[in-house]
């Protein structure tokens, strides 16, 4: 059961341009919304994040939007260059209808090339 | 401050075969993780902690074991390694349920 669907699997843009990956979940008890980026060899590690009472948040060449009525979200890479080449996970976090833990359900990743 | 370090970053098995993945994390975090990486998948949940003494499953246990006796370590056991175990492992930890995940830099573990 794949509880949040990422899109695209992997992304081509070229340098300058605007990077955008999508992500769709079904919890409305999800209540955090990050996206990680992960280079070759490394851990995933926090890019951005946002909460689902605010509908934009952007830090630097980053945007993260979000349509809590669509249960969307996406990330916006503006001025993309080629060191944001990477994989980038969206991921939701908040409590399962039947209880428990509040653990962290990540998409599947999208593959960002940034060509120069 | 090392942040979350796991060991091997490289391991090779045999079908059948146990070992244990370390993982350590210098931030005194009370919550630490196992995920799995597998192509198309992203990560999945093997065990979580949410202290030293208290592990619970997450979404794929089955195979693997853990234990939590100080707040620092966390350790995963393969108990007896399949070809389907064949992944990238990464541990993270937290402070607590509502801070980011800090991930270490994965095992690289293959098992023919």
């Amino acid at each position: 059961q794949q509880q949040v669907k990422q899109s695209p699997q992997s992304l081509i843009v070229q340098k300058g341009g605007i990077s955008i990956i999508n992500c769709a979940y079904e919890n409305t008890a999800f209540d955090y919304f990050p996206w990680y980026q992960q280079f070759p060899g490394k851990g995933p590690a926090l890019l951005i994040a946002i909460r689902p009472d605010v509908s934009e948040k952007k830090e630097g060449r980053f945007t993260i939007s979000f349509n809590k009525s669509a249960k969307q979200f996406s990330l916006h890479i503006m001025d993309s260059q080629p060191g944001d080449s990477a994989t980038y996970f969206c991921a939701a976090k908040g409590y399962p209808p039947s209880g428990g833990y509040n653990k962290l359900i990540f998409g599947a990743g999208t593959r960002l090339a940034v060509h120069p | 401050n090392a942040g979350v370090t796991q060991t091997p970053k490289f391991q090779v098995l045999k079908t059948g075969q146990s070992m244990t993945l370390q993982c350590a994390q210098d931030m005194n975090h009370e919550y630490m993780s196992w995920y799995r990486q597998d192509p198309g998948m992203g990560l999945r949940l093997i065990h979580y902690s949410v202290g030293a003494g208290i592990t619970d499953q997450g979404e794929v246990p089955n195979g693997y074991n853990v234990s939590r006796s100080t707040t620092e370590d966390f350790p995963l056991r393969l108990l007896s390694a399949a070809p389907s175990q064949t992944s990238v492992y990464f541990c993270a930890s937290r402070p607590d349920r509502n801070q980011p995940q800090h991930f270490g830099d994965g095992t690289r573990l293959s098992i023919l």
